[in-house]
């Protein structure tokens, strides 16, 4: 497709359980990013990959997340052991090379019960 | 502590007149800034961006203004349609690494027709 695509758009799930979101970027765009927004606050940097240079993680706000690029395309970030603070829009963007500009999907919108 | 910060919530102007929205930041890392808009249930959409080393960058009605002694950035958009309807987004990108984003919490806009 043209743009990036996320699935589920929403997904909603009880306390405890775990959570895949999905993210296929712009098709040549090496750098991929995952967001979050939590109600009312600004995006939340989570996780970036680039290429087959290790991961930044520095954004991960607990070891019960995780996100894999399988062939330096799709991403899927995982949510283990979901908690009620984890309802949030998680977003992606990718990145052409070295371009400034980072270009989003249109979020799944996770509710956690 | 909010690197960038977009202090006016809200912002409501008529039809035709200009549009100002607001950003400061602390961190002189940052070598572009990006805005973007989001409308509800979607993701961010690219709107325009300026390098650290420009003052103006202008794109059809939007125009953006760096001033970098004050660590400050304002989105002009000029005449405002009320398509322009959305939630903007202040996203400087660090330096280096990841290259990032890292947003303010956004400014609701409403242009009244």
């Amino acid at each position: 497709g043209a743009g990036v695509s996320q699935s589920p758009s929403n997904k909603v799930t009880e306390k405890g359980k775990d959570v895949e979101l999905r993210c296929d970027p712009i098709s040549g765009h090496t750098a991929l990013y995952w967001y979050r927004q939590s109600l009312g606050q600004g995006l939340e940097f989570l996780i970036y990959f680039q290429g087959n240079s290790a991961p930044d993680k520095s954004g991960l706000p607990s070891d019960r997340f995780s996100a894999e690029r399988t062939g330096g395309s799709v991403s899927t970030l995982t949510i283990q052991r979901t908690q009620q603070e984890d309802s949030a829009v998680y977003l992606c963007a990718s990145r052409r090379g070295t371009a400034e500009t980072q270009y989003f999907g249109p979020g799944t919108r996770l509710l956690v019960l | 502590d909010q690197q960038v910060k977009q202090n006016s919530p809200s912002l409501s102007v008529q039809e035709g007149r200009i549009s100002i929205l607001n950003c400061d930041y602390t961190n002189s890392m940052f070598d572009y800034f990006l805005w973007y808009k989001k409308y509800p249930a979607e993701g961010p959409t690219f709107l325009i961006s300026i390098s650290s080393i420009k003052d103006k960058n202008e794109d059809g009605r939007f125009t953006v203004f760096l001033n970098k002694s004050a660590k400050h950035l304002s989105l002009h958009i000029v005449p405002s349609q009320p398509g322009d309807s959305a939630v903007y987004f202040c996203a400087p990108r660090a330096q280096g690494g990841s290259e990032k984003l890292v947003f303010g919490k956004g400014m609701k806009l409403t242009v009244n027709p």
